[in-house]
Formats: C-alpha cells, structure tokens, sequence
C-alpha cells in the first residue's frame, strides 16, 4: 500500500540553527499539505500546495518557515533559525482530491530544540 | 469555519460497541462531517465522512442527526488497537479541503 514518507523520524537542534523536513507523497497525489502538531494538541495546518503552487500559506510564520515544492512532487520545509518554540511533530499529507478528499498522512518529524 | 465539540477522553471494554459523540450545531449545508483517529505516535488517518446519510466501511459507521447538528462515530467491537485520538472534523464542500482539528476525544480501550 503506498505511503507518505518523510525523513528524518526524528531531529534535535540547538535554537538559531537551520533545520529541513523532507516529504515524498502518494504518487499522483497532486495536493500536498504540511501540519505542526505541538504535544496534546491536533495538528494545525502550515501550508497547502496544489501542484507546486501555494495556494494556502497564511499560518506559516514566514519570517523563519519557507516551504517548497519545485517539481510538484516531493517537498521540503525549512525553518530558519530554530526557536524553543519549534518543538513539535511535523506532519506531511497529501491527497488525490483537493477539496474534500481523503488526507494520506506520513509518520512525521519529531523536532526538538535545544 | 464551523466548530465542534467532542468529550476530552472516553473509556471502553474491549470488543464492546463505542459511540463517540460530536456536536457542530453551526454546520452548514454543504459542510461534510469527517472523522480521523490518530494512533500514539503515528500521523491521523482517515476513518469516515458523510453529509446526510449514514454512513458504514470496514472501519466504522456514521450516524448523523436528522438536523445534521450533531454526529457518532460507532466503532462496533473496540480492539485495543482503537487506542487513539479521534477527531470530528468540518469540511465545507468546494473548499480548500484544510482539516482544522480540534483537540479530539482520546479514547481508552481496557482489556
């Protein structure tokens, strides 16, 4: 069964350094999400790509995160410098309907800063 | 977007029946009711949604109210695989399809 991916599993920085999570999603899977999940809470939406474009990114703190999609496959996102506050699992998702589709999850990143 | 409201935890016995309760009483017409789980330490993952009608697939059955203010997700025999959090989610129908998770029902499953 296909899945999403994301590397690494886990990543432990120290604030003010660059960090990147990297998402492959379901093949032919043209909408591809990313969502920070701090511990207790659900996940909340950072941005939505349709294809390569953006075409939802109001709350992604863009002074810090920037998001990629070049090819409209794979994806990455960077945070730049990394805050204490950053701590938190980042999820990929991606589906094949982008208005109410099923969401296909990836296991996501556990980021910790130090 | 329209809210909703689920119980913070839920306990159940194993292969006994589970009813999970949400309530959106804002819903709108065109809004879809979704449900996703998510298992410790593993991402959400989609377990049924409906407008009107009920709704049954291998995982779970939708029951939705008559005025469509309110919903159950009926897990028919619990596992202790159904250890999770699960999630009533509003979609609004031609919209951008963003799921806005609240913070879910966790639910506990005793052997």
């Amino acid at each position: 069964e296909a899945e999403v991916a994301q590397s690494p599993r886990y990543k432990i920085t120290e604030k003010s350094q660059a960090v990147a999570f990297w998402c492959d999603p379901i093949s032919g899977h043209a909408t591809l999400y990313w969502y920070r999940q701090i511990l207790g809470q659900g996940p909340e939406l950072l941005v939505q790509f349709q294809d390569e474009s953006v075409v939802d990114d109001s709350q992604l703190p863009k002074d810090r995160f920037s998001a990629e999609r070049l090819k409209g496959v794979d994806s990455t996102l960077k945070i730049q410098p990394a805050e204490l506050g950053d701590s938190a699992m980042y999820l990929c998702a991606s589906s094949l309907v982008r208005d109410w589709g099923e969401q296909f999850f990836g296991p996501g990143t556990r980021l910790t800063v130090l | 977007d329209a809210k909703t409201t689920q119980p913070n935890s839920m306990e159940s016995n194993e292969e006994e029946p589970v009813h999970l309760p949400c309530n959106h009483s804002t819903i709108s017409g065109t809004d879809y009711i979704h449900w996703y789980r998510q298992l410790p330490s593993q991402g959400p993952e989609y377990v049924i949604h409906g407008l009107t009608s009920n709704v049954n697939n291998r995982m779970a059955s939708l029951a939705i109210a008559e005025d469509r203010k309110s919903s159950t997700l009926i897990l028919h025999r619990a596992t202790l695989r159904d250890a999770a959090v699960y999630y009533c989610i509003l979609i609004r129908g031609g919209s951008q399809g963003n799921l806005i998770f609240g913070k879910g029902t966790k639910l506990s499953v005793k052997p």
